[in-house]
């Protein structure tokens, strides 16, 4: 079975600052997504970014952008410019690419990230 | 731009006692979703559901679980007889087809008393 990690339950950064919330996962297939979901004290869960495992380049959205590393099994997310509508909890989540697999997805306990003015 | 929605934003039962949770998927998505996320919690799984029947469940969704379409629009998760273990945030997903995105909707908080 697939699993996620989050190692940093939390962490805080300075506005305007750069922060990278760390995620690794375990797997053996080859074909799958991650993503970056964010969820603010309203408890929403906002899609931020996502990756496409067979795609080497670096997924970025604005100021939100991923280091991919297949094979290290690692996906961390780098928040540039922090802003303090940023600060929420940060899940990273696996879905299997694999034909006929599964379309659940996984995910970390998350990551507590907190913005100082 | 579309979103999923979800009601009742917060629900108080007692234990026992019958829920119905709803969603409205997106409008032109097939795919949806149910997950829970218990206070302090991560987010899991609990089924999926295509073509009117269940593609996929996870452990957690036992016999006291079950989902439904009753029309084109809504897709409800019910809750026969809750136990004080339900208390959660359940979220409702709905994606696509032939894509792997899910979108949530802002969940319902259920307090079993």
């Amino acid at each position: 079975a697939q699993t996620v990690t989050q190692s940093q339950p939390e962490m805080s950064v300075q506005e305007a600052e750069t922060v990278t919330l760390s995620c690794t996962y375990d797997t053996s297939e080859s074909d799958y997504y991650l993503f970056w979901y964010k969820q603010p004290p309203s408890r929403q869960m906002i899609l931020v970014i996502r990756q496409e495992a067979y795609k080497q380049q670096n997924a970025t959205e604005n100021r939100f952008s991923v280091n991919f590393q297949k094979a290290a099994k690692s996906f961390s997310l780098k928040i540039s410019d922090s802003q303090l509508g940023d600060a929420a909890m940060y899940f990273c989540a696996y879905r299997s690419g694999s034909q006929g697999g599964s379309e659940k997805l996984v995910f970390g306990k998350g990551t507590k990230l907190t913005v100082n003015p | 731009e579309p979103e999923v929605t979800q009601t009742p934003s917060h629900q108080v039962t007692q234990m026992g006692q019958e829920v119905i949770l709803r969603c409205v998927p997106i409008s032109n998505h097939l795919y949806f979703y149910w997950y829970r996320q218990i206070l302090g919690q991560k987010v899991e799984f609990l089924v999926s559901f295509y073509n009117n029947e269940i593609s996929e469940k996870s452990e957690i969704f036992d016999d006291q679980f079950s989902v439904e379409r009753p029309d084109g629009s809504n897709f409800t998760l019910k809750i026969r007889s809750t136990k004080l273990e339900d208390s959660a945030m359940y979220f409702c997903a709905s994606s696509e087809e032939g894509t792997d995105t899910q979108y949530f909707g802002p969940g319902t908080r259920l307090t079993v008393l």
